[in-house]
């Protein structure tokens, strides 16, 4: 099986500029989290959509905002941005959705906004 | 599970040398706890995903122990590899709903 994707792997934006990054999970999954690594932080949770329903939201502004597909495909999208949304932005596609699920995650998005 | 903590921050071992390093949550409502690899310029990937207190996972020289009533986890590496460096996360997630929280992970190197 194909593994996660996403698109596109490096992208420069600028201050108040907009950026949708797009993440295809692996065949059958139908859950995707989406993630952001700033550098000396850990992994920190943005949202989850399942079956094209957001079922959790991380602690970010509003201009975060994500949407799940019929074919489980996800997008991100963040406007607006700022100097401090520079970061990997990873997702990650599993079975089911639930605390018990195991994350398979994808190469990620590096994002720097100048 | 809001406070999830990983000790030490970073590591370093000597080949062939063994280590450990500790995973700490809220024991109340736990449900799993995962642990995963990420290699440098890679994607992290899972090792083990634990449930009951008392489990013990093992894979190759890498192994990790749970105990949810105290709320930790151990994992351990034997006969330490260069192949070994990463950080390694943990992941525990709650009865609570879909929100898996990770730690900032312990650096090996």
């Amino acid at each position: 099986k194909a593994g996660v994707t996403q698109t596109p792997r490096y992208l420069i934006k600028t201050r108040g500029q907009q950026v949708t990054l797009s993440c295809s999970p692996i065949s059958g999954h139908r859950s995707v989290s989406w993630y952001q690594q700033t550098p000396g932080q850990g992994l920190q949770f943005l949202f989850e959509y399942f079956s094209e329903t957001q079922r959790n939201k991380g602690n970010f502004p509003g201009r975060f905002s994500g949407r799940q597909f019929s074919n489980s495909r996800s997008e991100m999208n963040v406007s607006t941005l700022e100097l401090g949304d520079s970061a990997l932005y990873l997702c990650a596609s599993s079975l089911n959705a639930g605390a018990g699920k195991t994350q398979y995650f994808g190469p990620g998005t590096r994002l720097l906004v100048l | 599970i809001l406070n999830v903590e990983q000790s030490p921050q970073s590591l370093h071992v000597q080949e062939g040398d063994s280590t450990n390093f500790t995973c700490s949550f809220p024991s109340s409502n736990f449900y799993a706890l995962h642990w995963y690899r990420w290699e440098t310029a890679k994607s992290p990937e899972a090792l083990f995903v634990m449930t009951l207190n008392g489990d013990e996972k093992k894979k190759g020289r890498i192994s990790a122990t749970l105990n949810t009533k105290e709320g930790y986890s151990y994992l351990y590496i034997k006969g330490s590899q260069p192949e070994d460096s990463a950080t390694y996360l943990c992941a525990p997630g709650d009865t609570g709903g879909f929100k898996t929280i990770f730690g900032a992970g312990t650096r090996l190197f």
